[in-house]
């Protein structure tokens, strides 16, 4: 497809239940970017990738947080044992060049986010 | 990364320019500012940035003072479908991961 593509755009899951979020970023693009966005504020950085190697981890809150891209291009955000503070929207973008690159090539494009609601 | 502050929320009439501003007084040197926004239930999207020149491009103009502690957003003619969350964000060109920090934004509502 032409932008991000994450899946699914809702998910509810019962408090203690594992997910799965998925993010197809923009063919070629070679960095990948997670964000956790609550109810009212700002997106807040998660970890980044370049191609299959996660650089950055630093902003993931807890150990129950998992990301991974394998081949390089479609990524997987896991939650275990969800919380009720897990409800936000998880945000996925890629850019075209890793993060010392051209700044032209270096924006960031976003999907639309998945809705997670824990009960 | 500088941070940034920004009105919490601006008004601006269907087809008058919207000015948005943003202040970044501890931006350094090598720091670009940015602006994104963000529509309601849609994921943020890039419109602009520069360092110190101002820019302008098919979406807005952004406009940098000379000691680029603070900038301004320009929507030269605000339509209803520019209602939406103003972030502005400074970060190095060529940082480690490029990661965004975001703030809290300025929520834009263009009224009829």
């Amino acid at each position: 497809g032409a932008g991000v593509s994450q899946s699914p755009r809702y998910k509810v899951a019962k408090r203690g239940q594992d997910v799965a979020l998925r993010c197809d970023p923009i063919s070629g693009h070679v960095s990948l970017f997670w964000y956790q966005q609550a109810l009212g504020q700002g997106p807040e950085f998660l970890t980044y990738f370049q191609n299959e190697a996660q650089l950055d981890k630093s902003g993931l809150p807890s150990d129950r947080f998992f990301a991974e891209r394998p081949e390089g291009s479609v990524s997987t955000l896991k939650i275990q044992r969800t919380q009720q503070e897990d409800s936000a929207v998880y945000l996925c973008a890629s850019s075209l060049s890793g993060a010392a690159g051209d700044l032209a090539k270096n924006i960031q494009y976003f999907g639309a986010g998945t809705r997670l609601s824990v009960l | 990364d500088a941070k940034t502050t920004q009105p919490p929320s601006m008004d601006c009439a269907e087809g008058r320019a919207a000015n948005l501003p943003c202040n970044h007084s501890t931006i350094s040197g090598n720091e670009y500012v940015y602006w994104y926004r963000q529509i309601h239930s849609q994921g943020p999207q890039y419109i602009i940035h520069g360092l110190k020149n101002n820019e302008t491009n098919e979406m807005a103009s952004l406009i940098i003072t000379e000691d680029r502690k603070s900038s301004t957003l320009i929507l030269p003619h605000a339509t209803l479908r520019d209602t939406a969350v103003y972030y502005c964000i400074v970060r190095i060109g060529s940082s480690n991961t490029g990661k965004l920090i975001f703030g809290q934004g300025t929520t834009l509502q263009v009224k009829p």
